[in-house]
């Protein structure tokens, strides 16, 4: 079974400022997908940025990049030029790579504060 | 991209009785999904709906307390069933497009509340 942790309930930004968020994940595959998930007051979840795990270059989406470390299983989300709206529940999503099962299997969350 | 429309949004139930909640796609998907999402709490996957034939299952879920419909490609429904304040939850529609794409849509979730 995968498992995803997120170690940070919480964290705090300053407006402008570079914030990190950590993920660690536990699996037996060589190949899967991985994936940073935004969900605001809203609910809507957005997909933020996503990393195949056969890529060795770690992915970057703007302001959003990714610290990938397969042998670590670590998978951190740097987001840069810290924004309001960028506050919101951040949570690091696992999936395998074949045809029986697409589901994504969740960490923990982590709420991010942004502060003017 | 995917659009998906989840109904209803939000409702106020009694406990004992049943809500029957509806996610629509603007076109057709190989996978969908519902997840459960319990207050303050990570999602969590109920089952995969399956197009013509029963849902699979996740552990701890069982089909007579959340039974699932897929008549076809861009339709499910989830009911849950007989319920209590424990099924108070964000309740989410999730759909991959096929079996090659990476990406999960979803839906804007149905927030229940069981009094």
């Amino acid at each position: 079974a995968q498992i995803v942790t997120q170690s940070q309930p919480e964290m705090s930004v300053q407006e402008a400022e570079t914030v990190t968020l950590s993920c660690t994940y536990d699996t037996s595959e060589s190949d899967y997908y991985l994936f940073w998930y935004k969900q605001p007051p809203s609910r809507q979840m957005i997909l933020v940025i996503r990393q195949e795990a056969y890529k060795q270059q770690n992915a970057t989406e703007n302001r959003f990049s990714v610290n990938f470390q397969k042998a670590a299983k670590s998978f951190s989300l740097k987001i840069s030029d810290s924004q309001l709206g960028d506050a919101a529940m951040y949570f690091c999503a696992y999936r395998r790579v074949n045809n029986a099962g697409n589901m994504l299997t969740f960490g923990g969350g982590t709420r991010l504060m942004v502060k003017p | 991209s995917a659009v998906i429309s989840q109904k209803p949004s939000r409702d106020i139930c009694q406990r004992g009785t049943s809500l029957t909640i509806q996610c629509q796609v603007d076109s057709q998907v190989t996978m969908m999904f519902w997840y459960r999402q319990q207050p303050g709490q990570s999602l969590t996957l109920i089952a995969t709906a399956n197009q013509g034939s029963e849902a699979t299952y996740e552990s701890g879920f069982v089909i007579d307390k959340f039974p699932i419909s897929r008549p076809n490609l861009t339709f499910s429904t989830l009911t849950v069933s007989n319920m209590s304040p424990e099924d108070s939850s964000i309740y989410l529609c999730s759909v991959v497009r096929g079996f090659m794409n990476t990406e999960a849509f979803f839906g804007q979730g149905t927030r229940l509340t069981v009094v």
